[in-house]
């Protein structure tokens, strides 16, 4: 089965500090990538995903990741992190295999707190 | 378009009781998915269905099922309740057009079960 592992459980930080978050999955084959963000009392939202092309993909509120093949690694960066960037950072792979192909393997997730 | 809802979104019984979750795909989807969210184990694949069959099924007891309509609403049930159940269930849909394909996942804000 796919393990994701998101390396860091908790994550404080003050505003304009630079953020990355780590994730790596373990299924060698073909898979697709995604960040959600779940803000306190709020739904999971799509951040950002990876499908294909370009490794570097861009997403919303200044979030980009990169997916690196040979760490099978898909980490979550921003620049300059906001008090409103705190919330709950959750990745999650779906790979190309028939039987589990509609299936989301999650991390744990990581709470990010940003300090004003 | 309005976002995946979810009815109820609170709910408190008691061990053996059952319980049924509905969810309301964003208009078009087809695929609609369930999660469990808890705390020790965090995001839990339970099931997937596309055109009113279940194609995908995670390690769940026989207990949790389900059933989707030709109008892409779906419910969860859950039979015999226990303790550990108690959890947060988010149901995601995909605007995937085939089943053999991936695509996004967009969730609802879930219900809060609570067995006592």
């Amino acid at each position: 089965a796919q393990s994701v592992s998101q390396h860091n459980h908790h994550v404080i930080l003050s505003e304009a500090a630079s953020l990355e978050l780590g994730c790596n999955y373990s299924y060698g084959g073909t898979v697709n990538l995604f960040w959600y963000v779940q803000y306190p009392g709020q739904h999971l939202q799509l951040l950002l995903k990876y499908f294909s092309g370009d490794p570097l993909v861009k997403g919303i509120k200044g979030f980009e990741a990169e997916f690196i093949k040979s760490k099978f690694s898909f980490n979550l960066r921003k620049p300059s992190v906001q008090w409103s960037d705190t919330a709950e950072y959750f990745c999650a792979v779906n790979d190309d295999r028939g039987s589990t192909l509609g299936r989301l393997y999650f991390g744990r997730g990581t709470q990010l707190t940003v300090w004003p | 378009k309005a976002g995946v809802t979810q009815t109820p979104r609170y709910l408190i019984k008691t061990r053996g009781q059952q319980v049924t979750l509905s969810c309301s795909p964003i208009s078009g989807h087809r695929s609609v998915s369930w999660y469990q969210q808890t705390p020790g184990q965090g995001l839990q694949f339970l099931f997937e269905y596309f055109s009113e069959t279940q194609r995908n099924k995670g390690n769940f007891p026989g207990r949790f099922s389900g059933r989707q309509f030709s109008n892409s609403r779906s419910e969860m049930n859950v039979s015999t309740l226990e303790l550990g159940d108690s959890a947060l269930y988010l149901c995601a849909s995909s605007p995937k057009t085939r089943l053999a394909i991936i695509d996004t996942q967009y969730f609802g804000p879930g219900t809060r079960l609570t067995v006592l």
